[in-house]
């Protein structure tokens, strides 16, 4: 069966530390992985996305992986800081047959940056 | 200001009502689409549409229905048929490859 897994407990970690989010997926080929955040009663804003023959992308303290062979991208945070507590969702991304494109959620991870 | 934009922000329906949930966005993106998120979960697929005039059934589409009119537009109807419609419901659109914008959810409950 096909199945999105991210960290299914909530990650703490200090402020000024990485924090890293893990997304797995079985029986998918996706085209793209994205990585959104969400915070409580809002809309997901869309963080990064990565294309399949990419291993790598970065945005100012953010990074994101995208290993195809073993078919997981990790999600790093750098120099976390409190206002970086969120739910962070990863999306699988798919071309579609006629044209288009259609995300698949995760069911993200809640993220807890401490002082 | 370019975004998408969802009204109500919060809904009450009875049993056996149907509700309209508006979404339009004003980004100029072909594509459009319909999320339900419930307590602790993913964003789960309601409907799609790639162009004008034209939709696809999602993963839960089973109690709901949509129009494509215009390209700006994609309203969603909560039908009575929906056996348990309280949610938040998220609309989004993209163009081709790009990055997904999500408008700011209606929450919907029943009452």
């Amino acid at each position: 069966s096909q199945k999105i897994e991210q960290n299914s407990e909530a990650l703490n970690i200090q402020e000024g530390k990485t924090a890293t989010l893990t997304c797995n997926y079985t029986n998918y080929s996706p085209a793209y992985l994205q990585w959104y955040r969400q915070d409580p009663g809002r809309g997901p804003v869309f963080l990064l996305l990565i294309r399949e023959n990419e291993k790598e992308k970065r945005k100012e303290r953010l990074k994101v992986t995208f290993d195809t062979t073993l078919k997981q991208s990790l999600f790093h945070i750098t120099a976390s800081q409190p206002a970086d507590s969120a739910t962070y969702l990863c999306a699988l991304d798919f071309i579609l047959t006629g044209g288009g494109n259609k995300l698949t959620f995760g069911t993200g991870t809640q993220l807890k940056v401490e002082l | 200001d370019g975004g998408i934009t969802q009204s109500p922000k919060y809904l009450f329906r009875k049993e056996g009502q149907n509700v309209t949930l508006s979404c339009e966005q004003n980004l100029n993106h072909d594509a459009m689409y319909w999320y339900r998120q419930d307590p602790g979960q993913g964003l789960r697929l309601i409907y799609y549409s790639q162009i004008v005039n034209d939709f696809q059934k999602g993963d839960i589409a089973e109690g709901y229905s949509v129009s494509r009119e215009k390209k700006e537009s994609f309203p969603l109807t909560v039908t009575s048929a929906q056996k348990n419609p309280t949610a938040f419901y998220l609309c989004a659109s993209r163009s081709f490859g790009g990055e997904q914008f999500f408008g700011p959810g209606t929450r919907l409950t029943v009452l």
